[in-house]
């Protein structure tokens, strides 16, 4: 069974900072892995979705990063704002029917 | 192009009341999902349908969750009866279609149901 793990739980850093956030999957049959973000009371938006034969993807000031071999990803954010403060959640895609499975997400604060 | 419309976004209830979730997914997306994300934790996949048809649900807990997707459309969620431990966000997404191949479809979700037992 496909297991997520994100560390650190929470994350609190002053605005302008560099960061990363990172992820964990016990099984590297995966199909893509996806990082979403949800503001509280808000479903979920999509960031970056990186194919299993991908390495990373960049959107702005966000980049992820794949290891399929090792079961990681990294998101990075680059000068982070007050603007990014929300919960991140990074999930992978596996199975027959191309099911996400979620990690239990990174709450993360900027301070202005 | 409209997003997946959930109502109602809050609801509280006594346990052992029923409620009911309805979802309307993306037009054209043959592909619906129902998610129970608990406080602190990622959403977990309650039960999948491909047009009207159950693709998975072997985590939804039948004893007391329904699920129906009459038309292909529209999806309601059922609790009878509700229990403390039910109260979570439930999240509706939706896909173009289920993956095919190596191929993924993106999910795209509504703003979720916030439900509150006690």
């Amino acid at each position: 069974k496909q297991e997520v793990t994100q560390i650190p739980a929470a994350l609190s850093v002053p605005e302008g900072e560099n960061l990363v956030l990172n992820c964990s999957f016990t099984d590297s049959a995966i199909y893509n892995l996806q990082w979403f973000r949800q503001d509280p009371g808000k479903g979920l938006t999509s960031l970056l979705l990186i194919q299993s034969s991908q390495r990373e993807q960049t959107s702005g000031r966000l980049n992820a990063s794949l290891d399929k071999s090792s079961g990681r990803s990294t998101l990075y954010i680059a000068a982070s704002q007050p603007g990014d403060s929300a919960t991140y959640l990074c999930a992978v895609i596996g199975g027959s029917a191309r099911q996400l499975t979620f990690g239990s997400g990174t709450q993360l604060t900027v301070l202005p | 192009e409209a997003g997946v419309a959930q109502s109602p976004r809050y609801k509280i209830i006594e346990k052992r009341q029923s409620v009911a979730f309805w979802c309307n997914p993306i037009s054209g997306h043959a592909t619906l999902y129902w998610y129970q994300q608990i406080l602190g934790q990622g959403p977990k996949l309650l039960i999948q349908f491909q047009n009207n048809g159950v693709v998975d649900d072997s985590q939804l807990p039948k004893d007391r969750f329904s699920a129906e997707r009459l038309k292909g459309v529209d999806s309601t969620l059922k609790i009878q009866p509700a229990k403390l431990e039910d109260s979570a966000v439930y999240l509706c997404a939706s896909s173009l279609r289920e993956g095919i191949g190596r191929s993924y479809n993106e999910q795209f979700f509504g703003p979720g149901t916030r439900l509150t037992v006690l």
